[in-house]
């Protein structure tokens, strides 16, 4: 079976630490996302990647950056954590070409910052 | 731009009621729309999908039709469980868009026993 691995589903880290999340899929997809979901506001994109090393902003990409060094692997870093980025955090991906497919989800990082 | 709406919730429905949760998207192309699930703390999965106008999709008892003319994908159940208790999202993608889906605000559906 198909899957996008997140590699904790809970999180507590304190305002300023530097917060690394991590995603890996076993499908050789190309494409990868990280959305983070908040009562109210439904799905925001952060950041996506169309290949190894590229990347670009989705629609709330302050405070955040990614990183791509292999195909399978698409991390989150939180620079400097503050206390409204806790949020629920979900991985995506997807292969080029296959938008008729969907995404492949995981299971979510709920990360509370205090 | 593209985009999708879906209806609010919270929807608070009895178990074997018939369910309804409206999805109408403005795209520009010749968008793929999907419903994906999400039960309490877990990620989205996908429910359903349709690729092309008048496709239906369907899965688990729940069922959605690809509308052009009124640019809708409606989701339905004849017959709800308590088991389907979860917020409900409606989306599109657009193969011009680096395979990137874009998401409704989602609709929480509560089942009573």
């Amino acid at each position: 079976d198909v899957k996008v691995t997140q590699s904790s589903r809970y999180l507590v880290k304190r305002t300023g630490e530097k917060v690394f999340l991590e995603c890996v899929q076993d499908m050789d997809h190309e494409n990868m996302f990280w959305y983070r979901q908040d009562p109210g506001l439904g799905l925001r994109l952060i950041y996506f990647s169309y290949d190894v090393k590229m990347k670009e902003k989705g629609d709330i990409p302050e405070g955040y950056s990614v990183s791509r060094e292999k195909k399978e692997r698409f991390s989150l870093i939180l620079e400097s954590a503050s206390t409204n980025q806790t949020s629920m955090y979900l991985c995506a991906s997807i292969s080029s070409g296959t938008a008729g497919d969907g995404y492949t989800f995981g299971s979510g990082t709920r990360l509370t910052v205090v | 731009g593209d985009s999708v709406t879906q209806m609010e919730g919270p929807v608070t429905l009895s178990e074997e009621a018939f369910l309804t949760i409206n999805c109408t998207y403005t795209a520009t192309g010749y968008p793929s729309l999907f419903w994906y699930v999400q039960y309490p703390g877990e990620g989205l999965q996908l429910l359903l999908k349709a690729t092309k106008a008048d496709d239906k999709g369907s899965n688990k008892g729940f069922e959605a039709t690809y509308r052009k003319e009124t640019t809708s994908f409606h989701l339905e159940k004849g017959s709800v469980q308590v088991s389907d208790s979860a917020v409900y999202f409606c989306a599109l993608s657009l193969y011009s868009s680096a395979s990137k889906i874009i998401f409704g605000s989602g609709t929480r559906l509560s089942i009573r026993p």
